[in-house]
C-alpha cells in the first residue's frame, strides 16, 4: 500500500539493549523526519534527512543514530536504550519542494518501553 | 527558536456548533504552519498548510488562518460532529525541517 509505514508498532526491550525503529514510505519524498511524543512535551524532532545520506539533528538527538542509505527508508537506531527514551516513535516525510511541498505526512507510530 | 502554544488544553462542544481553536507561535518569521489531527492511539492526519504568502486555506468544514503579524492562526471548525472528536496540533516551521508542535487541544463533540 502506499504511504508511510512504521515497524514495530510495539517494541518493549531493556536498558542497555540496541534497539532499531524502521520507517518506510512510497512517495519517493525527498525529506523524512523522526519524532517522539511525550506528555509534557509534545512531538519533538529528534533527526531529519533531505535525502539520500543526507542527515542532521534536530531538537532532542542524543542517544539516537539514524542512517540513510534509499530515499524509501529512514530506520532510527538507539544504541544503548534508556528509560528516558520510552515514547512513541513518529516517522514523517514530505517533498519539501517548496509551497505545498512542505507539507509532512506521518506514520502510524511505534510505542517503545524501555524497561 | 519557534515556540508553539495551543490554548485551551480541552474544549468540549454540543453537536452542531461552530468553534476555534487557536494557536500562538513567537516568532514572525514562520515559513508554514500546518494543522493536523490525531485520534487516541494513532498517528497524525495533516488537515491543512498554510504557506507564510497565504492568510487562510479551506477544507470541507475547516478553514485555517495565519496572521504572522500576531503570532496567530486559527483553526475554524463549522457544524462539528462527534466524528471531529480528537486532539488538534498546530505546528509552526521557520524553514523545511524545523517544526515545532503545540501541545494540542483535546476536542470533544458531544451528540
Amino acid at each position: 500500500d502506499a504511504g508511510i509505514t512504521q515497524s514495530p508498532r510495539y517494541k518493549i526491550t531493556e536498558t542497555g539493549r540496541q534497539v532499531t525503529l524502521m520507517c518506510h514510505q512510497t512517495w519517493s519524498h525527498s525529506y523524512m523526519f523522526w519524532y517522539r511524543q511525550d506528555l509534557g512535551h509534545g512531538l519533538r524532532l529528534i533527526y531529519y534527512s533531505a535525502a539520500a545520506d543526507i542527515t542532521d539533528k534536530g531538537e532532542v538527538p542524543d542517544g539516537y543514530v539514524v542512517s540513510r542509505s534509499k530515499t524509501e527508508n529512514f530506520p532510527l537506531t538507539l544504541e544503548s536504550a534508556t528509560r528516558s527514551q520510552t515514547s512513541v516513535y513518529f516517522c514523517a516525510s514530505s517533498e519539501a519542494a517548496g509551497g505545498s511541498g512542505n507539507e509532512q505526512f506521518f506514520g502510524p507510530g511505534t510505542r517503545l518501553t524501555v524497561l | 527558536k519557534q515556540e508553539v502554544t495551543q490554548i485551551p488544553a480541552a474544549l468540549s462542544v454540543p453537536e452542531g456548533e461552530n468553534l476555534v481553536l487557536n494557536c500562538s507561535f513567537t516568532d514572525s518569521a514562520i515559513y508554514n504552519l500546518q494543522w493536523f489531527r490525531q485520534d487516541p492511539g494513532k498517528g497524525l492526519t495533516s488537515l491543512l498548510l498554510i504557506q507564510s504568502s497565504q492568510r487562510e486555506q479551506t477544507s470541507g468544514r475547516l478553514n485555517a488562518s495565519l496572521d504572522k503579524s500576531s503570532g496567530r492562526s486559527t483553526l475554524y471548525i463549522a457544524a462539528s460532529q462527534p466524528g471531529d472528536s480528537a486532539t488538534y496540533l498546530c505546528a509552526g516551521a521557520n524553514n523545511n525541517n524545523d517544526m515545532r508542535f503545540g501541545a494540542g487541544t483535546r476536542l470533544t463533540v458531544k451528540p
